[in-house]
Parts: C-alpha cells; sequence; structure tokens
C-alpha cells in the first residue's frame, strides 16, 4: 500500500541553527500537506502543496513538493523555541485517505 | 466556536470491555476520520468517513467499529478483539473534496486497565 517515510525521527539543534525535515512517498502524490504536533497537543495543520516543483513560503519555514510530485521538505530558517514539536507531513493520491509520515521531532535547545 | 470536540480526554478500559470514544463537529465537514498515535510514533488511520451512512476501513480497522449516522458525529468503538489499545485516538474532519486540510480534535488517551 502506499506509503510516506519521513526522516530523520529526530533532530536536536542549538536555537539558532537551522532545521530541516524530508518526505517520500512510494507513490505520486496529488497533494502533500505539513502539520505541527505541540508535545501534548494535537497536529495543526501548517501548509497545502499541490504543484509539482511547488516553493512556499511561511516567515521562517519554507516548504518544497519535489518535480516528480514524490517527495517534499520542510527548512526552518534560525529556529526558535517555540518551533519546538513534531512535524509531519501528509499525503494522498486524490481520495479521501490521507497517509501521515512518522514525523519529526525537534528539540532545541535555548 | 467551530470545531471538532473529543471526549473523554482520558478513558481506561477494562480486560474484554467495549469502549465508545466520541467525535463531534460543527464545522459543516462531509469527511471524518480516526486516527490512532503511539508513543513517538505519526498517525495511523483507522477509519473514515466521506458521508452520512458511508464509512471505508483504513490501515489498522481490526478490532476497531464506526458509524456514521449524522454528519456531525463519528463514533470510534474500540472492541475487546483490540488486544493492544493503549494509544492517542484523533479524530479530524475536513472538506468534502478530499483533499483540503484536517482539523484535528484534542484527542483520547485510551489506556487498559
Amino acid at each position: 500500500g502506499q506509503q510516506v517515510m519521513q526522516i530523520p525521527q529526530y533532530q536536536h539543534v542549538q536555537e539558532g541553527e537551522d532545521f530541516t525535515t524530508y518526505c517520500n512517498s512510494s507513490t505520486t502524490l496529488s497533494n502533500i500537506q505539513w502539520y505541527k504536533q505541540r508535545p501534548g497537543g494535537h497536529p495543526v495543520f501548517l501548509i497545502q502543496l499541490v504543484k509539482s516543483g511547488e516553493v512556499k513560503k511561511q516567515k521562517r519555514l519554507t516548504f518544497q513538493f519535489g518535480e516528480a510530485k514524490k517527495n517534499s521538505s520542510l527548512h526552518i530558517t534560525a529556529t526558535q523555541t517555540t518551533d519546538v514539536g513534531t512535524y509531519f507531513c501528509a499525503g494522498d493520491t486524490g481520495g479521501f485517505k490521507t497517509i501521515f509520515g512518522a514525523g519529526t521531532r525537534l528539540f532545541v535547545k535555548a | 466556536d467551530g470545531g471538532i470536540t473529543q471526549s473523554p480526554k482520558y478513558l481506561f478500559r477494562k480486560e474484554g470491555q467495549n469502549v465508545t470514544l466520541s467525535c463531534e463537529q460543527n464545522l459543516n465537514h462531509d469527511a471524518m476520520y480516526w486516527y490512532r498515535q503511539d508513543p513517538g510514533q505519526g498517525l495511523r488511520l483507522i477509519y473514515y468517513s466521506q458521508i452520512v451512512n458511508d464509512f471505508q476501513k483504513g490501515d489498522i480497522a481490526e478490532g476497531y467499529s464506526v458509524s456514521r449516522e449524522k454528519k456531525e458525529s463519528f463514533p470510534l468503538t474500540v472492541t475487546s478483539a483490540q488486544k493492544n489499545p493503549t494509544a492517542f485516538y484523533l479524530c479530524a474532519s475536513s472538506g468534502r473534496q478530499g483533499m483540503e486540510k484536517l482539523f484535528f480534535g484534542s484527542g483520547t488517551q485510551l489506556s487498559v486497565l
């Protein structure tokens, strides 16, 4: 079945350092979504990418969707302690069955 | 305020017992979902429903059952057949088009006594 792989599983950074998480799908995706889950909380939607090669920015966050629509990345510039949490990618092939990656847990040391 | 409400926040299950987790939304969304999250892991899809009176199995449906009698409600029953039910359960909803973002409830932590 469809799988969405995400790496790394964990990332420890010093505040001010950059952070990147990568997402790869075994099949072509119609779209990819990114969510953030704070410790003890629930996932909150960040962004959705639909077009091949699409790049979107939200302040210090940059999201990319690969040309083949099988991979994506989230890059955070100059991390802050408020960025702590788990970042999930989620994709589907055009239906209602959204499949989540395992997530990357980000730890930021002040 | 519009949103998704899950209850209870914490639930304990005894051996051989069925328990039901509640999920209610007032976002007028057609699609609703149940995900299971184990510690340090991602979200795995249990069941989803695109419309009232219709639902489909996700990747880990065994030991679970759902109903969708009303648009607003999508309860999940964890049956005694689910031998490892301890997990964080998240309900979500989205618009009819399926490619829309998911809105999540605050979750239910289920533990076995």
